[in-house]
Formats: structure tokens, sequence, C-alpha cells
């Protein structure tokens, strides 16, 4: 069970937004950064964004994210096939005193 | 560019040590602005954090591995490495190492190494 919960699965047409939310208490997004990252089947996570909202160099401005509270929530738009990935969000947890990663959210392109 | 790689038995027996190298090039692991980190997935399942190790001295481990696990740097050869004793057939799993930034994020991952327990 992970201390930050993610939706399982999210799908949606070429083109089109996705969102996908991230969610968890005081001791780790409320009072921490968030990061997104991506995993391509068969691949390494990569860092998609961190700081809550910043883009590493190279990543695309298709992808977008934000923080509230204790909750996070990535956004793609123009969605492409090429983005069929697990997605994770990430952060510190101060009762753990150590990172804790979303379950993850396998994004589907229809 | 930095690049890390890990490297793994590839085979480990049921209550045995497991050890993983990772070897950092393109920028130099004894520095004051980072942690390196380790990072498992076990198969089709999610990222579970192990720990990270500065070069310092300072080490922080996941609570519920604390007490088979211990990480090290060899700052000489760039490298950093995890020990996870007593290993059972749910430590199986690929093991990523990264590098933890300040903020915190894991900004550069290895290509991961994958960890079979067996007897």
């Amino acid at each position: 069970q992970s201390m930050l919960t993610q939706p399982p699965s999210v799908s949606a047409a070429p083109g089109q937004k996705v969102t996908i939310s991230c969610s968890g208490s005081p001791s780790n997004i409320g009072n921490f950064y968030v990061s997104w990252y991506q995993q391509l089947p068969g691949t390494a996570p990569k860092l998609l964004i961190y700081d809550n909202d910043k883009r590493p160099s190279g990543i695309s401005d298709r992808f977008s994210a934000s923080k509230s509270g204790s909750s996070a929530t990535l956004a793609i738009t123009g969605l492409q096939t090429g983005d069929e990935a697990e997605y994770y969000c990430g952060t510190w947890d101060t009762s753990l005193n150590g990172g804790v990663f979303g379950g993850g959210t396998k994004l589907t392109v229809l | 560019q930095l690049q890390l790689q890990e490297s793994a038995p590839g085979l480990v027996k049921t209550s045995e040590t497991l050890s993983l190298t990772c070897t950092v090039s393109g920028g130099f692991i004894n520095t004051r602005s980072y942690f390196w980190g380790w990072i498992r997935q076990t198969p089709g399942k999610g990222l579970e954090w192990i720990g990270n190790v500065h070069f310092s001295g300072n080490t922080y481990y996941n609570p519920s591995l604390r007490s088979r696990v211990t990480l090290s740097m060899d700052t000489s050869k760039n490298q950093f490495f995890l020990n996870l004793r007593s290993v059972t057939a749910s430590d199986t799993a690929t093991y990523y190492c990264a590098r933890r930034t300040s903020e915190p994020s894991f900004d550069s991952w290895g290509q991961g190494a994958l960890v079979t327990v067996s007897s």
C-alpha cells in the first residue's frame, strides 16, 4: 500500500488531454516538493517534473503539473501514442524520513 | 552527461546477501549537492525507495528494510553500493540506482538490474 495514491489507469484518445492525480498527506506532499516520473515499457523511470511544476531540460511542454495542499496533478496535453507509459509521483515523507512513490498510473492512448 | 550503471549478480540464493554496485560516470559522487539512492521495482509492481547515501556519510533507509540494508560509497572509484542481507523471494526485483537532488527528486537513473532470489 503506497503512501501516495494514484489511479491505477487512465486513458484518452490521441490529441486529447489527460490528468493523473496523486493524493498524499501533510507528512509528505503537504510539506515537500513533488516530482513525476515516466516509465516507458521496459525502461527505467525518467524524471518528468520536479519541484511540483518544473520540467527538466528536454521535456516537452505538453507535460505540466501542479500541487495543492496534500495533492498533486500531472497533466498531459496533445496525447501521442508514444506517451503510453506508467507514471509515478514521488516526494519525501517525514514520518518515514524517506522517499515515497505513488503506486503508478498506466496511461493508455486509445 | 551523467550516467549511472548498476552491476548485480542476477541470481542470489535465499538467506544470502544481495550486493549491488552503481558506477557513476560524467560526474562525481563526492559532492555536497546530491545524495545517491537505490530504488527497486518488483515485477509488475510500483517503485519502492530503499535508501540514500551522501558522501558525508549520512544515510537514510526505508524503515521496512533498515534492519537488512547497508549503503556505502567508494569515492575513489566513483561507486556506491547496496548490501541487502537475508534475502527472500520477495526481494526479487529490478534494482535501480539514481541521483537524488535536494528538492528531492531523482533526476538521473541507471538502466536497472534484475535480481532474482531463489533457493
